[in-house]
C-alpha cells in the first residue's frame, strides 16, 4: 500500500528566508507525486506534480521540488519566502494503477515578519 | 482555475437533522472524491466514484451516502446529523488520466450542534 509522511507538523521561517517541507513516500514502483496547498478555509491548489522525467520540477508561486528515488522522498522548496505563503502543504502520493491518491497529514507554514 | 463548486461554505444546523451537501463540476470529470477534514488534520477520504451510478466508501467510515446520477452532480448527505459530524467536507474531482492531479473545491464547513 502507498503512503505519504510529512515529518514536520509546523515549520516556522521569516520572510525572506528559504523554505524546505519534507515528504517522503512508500511505494513499490514509481510513484506519482503531487504537493498542494491549503489556504485557511479554501480548499487545495495544485502547487506542482512528478510523474517521470526531470527529477526537479517548477510550481507556482516560486515552487519547485526535487524527487529523490533513493530517498523516497519529494522535498518542497522556495528560495524566499513571502507572508501570503503561509499556509498548510499536503504532500500526495499516487499510482498508475490507483484512481486514489494518498495524502500526508500536513505541514503548517507559519511566516513571520 | 478549477471549475468545482461546493455549497453551502457554511453550515450550522442542530442535531438530528437531515443535510446534502452540494458538489457540482463543470469539467467532465469521471472520477469524483469525498474527503473529510479536521482542523490541522490529514484528509480522510470518505466516498469517490468513478462515474455515473458508481459509488464505493472510502478509508474513513462515514454515516453519510452519496449518489452519483449525472456527471457533474455528487452530493453527499447526512440522514441525521450528529456533533461528531462537525468538521470540513472537501470535494474534488479528477480526470481521466492515471496522473491527472485532483481539483477541489473551497470545501463545506458543517457544525453540528
Amino acid at each position: 500500500a502507498q503512503s505519504v509522511t510529512q515529518p514536520d507538523i509546523h515549520i516556522t521561517v521569516s520572510e525572506g528566508a528559504s523554505l524546505e517541507l519534507r515528504c517522503n513516500y512508500s511505494y513499490g514502483a514509481t510513484p506519482y507525486l503531487f504537493w498542494y496547498v491549503q489556504s485557511p478555509g479554501q480548499g487545495l491548489q495544485l502547487l506542482l506534480k512528478y510523474f517521470s522525467g526531470d527529477t526537479l520540477v517548477q510550481g507556482i508561486k516560486g515552487f519547485e521540488a526535487e524527487f529523490k528515488r533513493s530517498q523516497s522522498s519529494f522535498n518542497l522548496r522556495k528560495p524566499s519566502v513571502h507572508w501570503s505563503d503561509a499556509a498548510e502543504y499536503f504532500c500526495a502520493v499516487g499510482s498508475g494503477g490507483s484512481y486514489i491518491p494518498t495524502f500526508g497529514r500536513g505541514t503548517s507554514l507559519i511566516v513571520h515578519p | 482555475e478549477a471549475d468545482i463548486y461546493q455549497t453551502p461554505r457554511y453550515l450550522v444546523i442542530g442535531t438530528g437533522k437531515k443535510i446534502t451537501l452540494e458538489c457540482s463540476q463543470t469539467m467532465g470529470h469521471d472520477k469524483m472524491y469525498w474527503y473529510q477534514q479536521d482542523p490541522g488534520m490529514e484528509l480522510h477520504l470518505i466516498h469517490y466514484s468513478y462515474g455515473v451510478n458508481s459509488t464505493e466508501k472510502g478509508d474513513l467510515s462515514s454515516e453519510s451516502t452519496v449518489s452519483r446520477i449525472r456527471t457533474e452532480h455528487f452530493p453527499l448527505t447526512l440522514e441525521s446529523a450528529r456533533p461528531s459530524h462537525t468538521s470540513q467536507y472537501l470535494c474534488a474531482s479528477r480526470d481521466r488520466g492515471n496522473t491527472g492531479e485532483l481539483f477541489f473545491g473551497e470545501g463545506s464547513r458543517l457544525t453540528v450542534l
